[in-house]
Parts: structure tokens; C-alpha cells; sequence
């Protein structure tokens, strides 16, 4: 089956203190993963993608075939990153369409 | 210039009554789509179409129906509303990467 599992339904963190957004999936095949981003009451945005390797507002995303986890990590984080963190991958020959996870709201406090 | 956008962006309306939510995007995508975000904030595919064909109907109540006249567009009518209906819908289109409408939120009441 394909899915996608996010455990954390809310993640609160202090500011400057370390993030880590937990995803993992179960997919027979060779995926592509990406975690986007909502601010409050806007339209997602694509925070990162695993074939790209970037780092995109500090955030990083390292994908784990082994663990089938695709964790998104921020060494220090910022009151601008509260936000819904999705997770979702898309597969070949699937139309393009998405499975997102359930979503982790994280706030980060002052 | 706004990528993808949606009318209208709030939607309050009585069970029963017909409604529609247009998309439009202006970056040249041959694929778009229908994505439904509950009361949880769970978001799950409902329709995808590439070059006005649809490819993706994804067990949505036929009260649900996609319109794509070009595709640039794909509007969402839905009939008889039901409770159930109220959400967040965003419409989005896609090449390589998505581009993600800024939500359409109906509420049924």
C-alpha cells in the first residue's frame, strides 16, 4: 500500500532550539518525496524535494530508502517556521498525483 | 501575476444548493488538479486532468464534477451540497514540480 506517515500531529519548540519533522513511507518502488510547507491560511509551497539535495530556509531533507524515512531537520529554529509541514511523494506513472501525510503543525515559541 | 488562482477563495452556502470553484493557471502546465483538505487538515487527491483529459478520478461522489475547457483551466461544480462537503479545496498544476492555488473555503451550511 502506499502511504505516508507522519507521527507527530504537533510539534512545539522553543526558538534556536533544533527541529526534526519525522516522515516516513511505504511505497514498491522508487518514489520522489517532498515536504511543503503552509503558513496560516495560505496555499502550500514546496519546502524541498529529495532529488534536489538543497536547503531551502535552513531546512534540510535527507531520504532513507533503508527506513523508508524521508526526516525533515532544522538545526535552529526560527518564530517564522510555524507553520502545517506536509509530507507526500509521488510515483511513476501515477499521473503525477501526491500522497500526503497527515501533517505536523509545528510551532516554535519565543 | 498570480501562477494558479481560484474563485472564489470563500464559499458559504446551504445543503442542498449547486455551487462552483474555478482555476486558472497561467504557466503553461498540461496537468492540473483537485485536492480536498478536510477539518483535520488531511489533503487528499480528488481529480487530475493532463491536457483536458481526465486521468485521476480518485472515489469522489459523482455530485463531484471536474470541467476542463482548455488547460489552463479546471473548474470543480458540485451538486446537491452536503454537509460533509465543507473544506478547504485547492486546485494546483503541475510540469516537474506543483504549483498550489491559494484555496478555495467552502463552508455548508
Amino acid at each position: 500500500a502506499q502511504r505516508v506517515t507522519q507521527p507527530e500531529k504537533l510539534l512545539s519548540v522553543f526558538k534556536g532550539a533544533p527541529v526534526e519533522l519525522k516522515c516516513n513511507y511505504s511505497y514498491s518502488g522508487s518514489p520522489e518525496l517532498f515536504w511543503y510547507v503552509q503558513y496560516s491560511r495560505q496555499r502550500l509551497q514546496l519546502l524541498l524535494r529529495h532529488i534536489s539535495r538543497e536547503s531551502i530556509k535552513g531546512f534540510t531533507a535527507d531520504l532513507n530508502k533503508g527506513e523508508t524515512s524521508f526526516h525533515l531537520k532544522k538545526p535552529f529554529a526560527q518564530e517564522e517556521d510555524s507553520a502545517m509541514y506536509y509530507c507526500a511523494l509521488s510515483g511513476p506513472g501515477q499521473g503525477g498525483k501526491l500522497i500526503f501525510g497527515q501533517g505536523t503543525e509545528l510551532s516554535v515559541k519565543p | 501575476d498570480t501562477a494558479v488562482s481560484q474563485t472564489p477563495k470563500y464559499l458559504v452556502t446551504q445543503m442542498g444548493n449547486d455551487k462552483s470553484i474555478k482555476c486558472e493557471q497561467n504557466l503553461g502546465h498540461d496537468t492540473m488538479y483537485w485536492y480536498k483538505q478536510d477539518s483535520k487538515k488531511f489533503l487528499k487527491i480528488m481529480f487530475s486532468y493532463n491536457n483536458k483529459e481526465l486521468i485521476i478520478n480518485e472515489t469522489v461522489p459523482n455530485r463531484f464534477s471536474p470541467k476542463s475547457p482548455d488547460k489552463a483551466h479546471l473548474n470543480l461544480h458540485i451538486n446537491s451540497l452536503e454537509l460533509g462537503d465543507s473544506a478547504v479545496y485547492f486546485c494546483a498544476s503541475s510540469a516537474l514540480v506543483y504549483t498550489f492555488g491559494s484555496g478555495t473555503r467552502l463552508t455548508v451550511v
